[in-house]
């Protein structure tokens, strides 16, 4: 399996910051990453696929980077609505699976 | 982009088995591959299971492989998930999940709409 390694595990910002959080596959990936936001009692929502692909209805304060190995996502201003957990996941290999999220406090 | 409803959660004993549905709309759910994805309460996400559009192809994480089996009827844009052997470690809140490809029939292996979950609860 590929593993898959978030960081930082949590973090706290206020709003207005511009924040990032890293995630690190175990090998390569290509561009097979996608982002998620999860709010508590809420299912998962896609923010970015393709590493750096913005889902349409997403702002465009999100925004992704990376290939290969090392992946990011930014939040450049952050708004209260973003405080929640973010989780990676890769989809270049079975198991699909998901970092261990960032939650964002 | 679709709505997902599950339902079939429930408490069950160790060894017992379930069968979890998930009923689509708002999309044409014979173009797209669909999955199972679960999450401990208050934990991380879990995928567990693919179905490719067609039902002719499934994948299954480890964990599950030959206790879980994903079947779909496509005739009724339904998804169900077959759950036998239970383990404790099975408890948890089961998504089902689209697929976000966009080229059509859809297979690119990331999740794009998600239902609201049904809690499955293994205990004795």
């Amino acid at each position: 399996a590929v593993q898959l390694t978030q960081s930082p595990s949590s973090l706290s910002a206020s709003v207005g910051d511009r924040v990032t959080i890293t995630c690190r596959a175990g090998q390569d990936i290509s561009r097979g990453l996608a982002w998620y936001q999860q709010t508590p009692g809420k299912p998962p929502r896609l923010l970015i696929y393709d590493a750096s692909n913005l889902r349409g209805g997403v702002p465009s304060r999100f925004s992704g980077s990376g290939f290969g190995t090392d992946f990011i996502l930014t939040i450049s201003s952050l708004q209260p609505e973003d405080f929640a957990s973010y989780y990676c996941q890769q989809y270049e290999t079975n198991p699909y699976n998901f970092g261990q999220g960032t939650k964002l406090e | 982009e679709g709505q997902l409803m599950e339902s079939g959660g429930a408490v069950v004993k160790p060894g017992g088995s379930l069968r979890l549905s998930c009923a689509a709309s708002g999309f044409k759910f014979d173009e797209y591959t669909m999955h199972w994805i679960r999450q401990v309460p208050g934990k991380g996400l879990e995928w567990v299971s693919l179905i490719q559009w067609d039902g002719k192809t499934s994948e299954y994480s480890d964990s599950v492989r030959g206790r879980f089996t994903v079947s779909r009827d496509n005739t009724k844009n339904s998804l169900f998930l077959q759950m036998s052997s239970l383990r404790t470690e099975d408890t948890a809140l089961y998504y089902c999940a689209k697929d976000g490809g966009t080229l059509l029939p859809a297979s690119d292996y990331f999740f794009d709409s998600w239902g609201q979950g049904t809690l499955v609860t293994v205990s004795s």
